[in-house]
């Protein structure tokens, strides 16, 4: 049973562009969240998705977005990119809203 | 505006020796909390957690204690292990389930001496 899977592991972006990021929710699971960790800090609450729909959001600004499609996948999207969103970004799911989260190995992003 | 803090940095112990990282919260409201420990290069994994309406809950090796009193939580492990080594962050949830928003605290690097 695979867990929670993210592509790509690793990516490097220059300032302005735009960046894409996947997240494979574990098998059944079909709630998904997206935080950000910065070098040396906790994880930070971005967002997160439930039937499709952004259910909840975290104090970020709207250059972060994202989507959950049918099969309950997710992407965050990130548009033009600052040097401080060099980060590592995981993403989490969970069956339902009640159940147990489970955490991804992440995808670092690096910004030049 | 809410947020949960670590105090210590670093925490170095000698194998064998038990090991205690802190945590201080400051949402009263806080009714869940859980302790994850994060491995160079992984996500966050589950160690223990623990609800508001209880003060200590004990699994393998770890023990979780909350003082709501203090708004304060700890997390012991006894036996330390070079496997140990990671860092450990304490979150804090308005509720149990998957649903609810985690606040992280900003880490505890725990060294194990051989």
């Amino acid at each position: 049973d695979a867990g929670v899977t993210q592509s790509p592991t690793h990516l490097i972006k220059t300032r302005g562009q735009q960046v894409t990021l996947r997240c494979s929710p574990k098998s059944g699971h079909d709630t998904v969240s997206w935080y950000q960790q910065a070098l040396g800090q906790g994880p930070q609450f971005i967002f997160q998705y439930y039937e499709e729909e952004e259910r909840q959001r975290g104090n970020f600004p709207d250059r972060f977005s994202g989507h959950q499609f049918p099969n309950y996948s997710s992407e965050l999207n990130v548009n033009a990119l600052l040097l401080g969103d060099s980060a590592l970004y995981l993403c989490a799911s969970s069956l339902s809203l009640t159940g147990e989260l489970f955490f991804g190995e992440g995808s670092r992003l690096t910004v030049l | 505006g809410e947020s949960v803090g670590l105090h210590l940095p670093t925490l170095s112990v000698q194998e064998g020796d038990n090991s205690i990282i802190n945590c201080a919260y400051s949402n009263s409201a806080s009714d869940y909390f859980i302790w994850y420990k994060q491995e160079s290069g992984k996500g966050p994994q589950f160690i223990i957690d623990i609800r508001s309406n209880m003060d200590k809950r004990q699994g393998q090796r770890v023990t979780v204690l909350l003082n709501k009193t203090v708004k304060h939580l700890s997390l012991q492990i006894a036996a330390t292990q070079p496997g140990d080594s990671a860092v450990y962050f304490c979150a804090e949830s308005p509720a149990t389930g998957g649903g609810n928003k985690l606040t992280f605290g900003t880490g505890t690097q725990l060294k194990v001496e051989l």
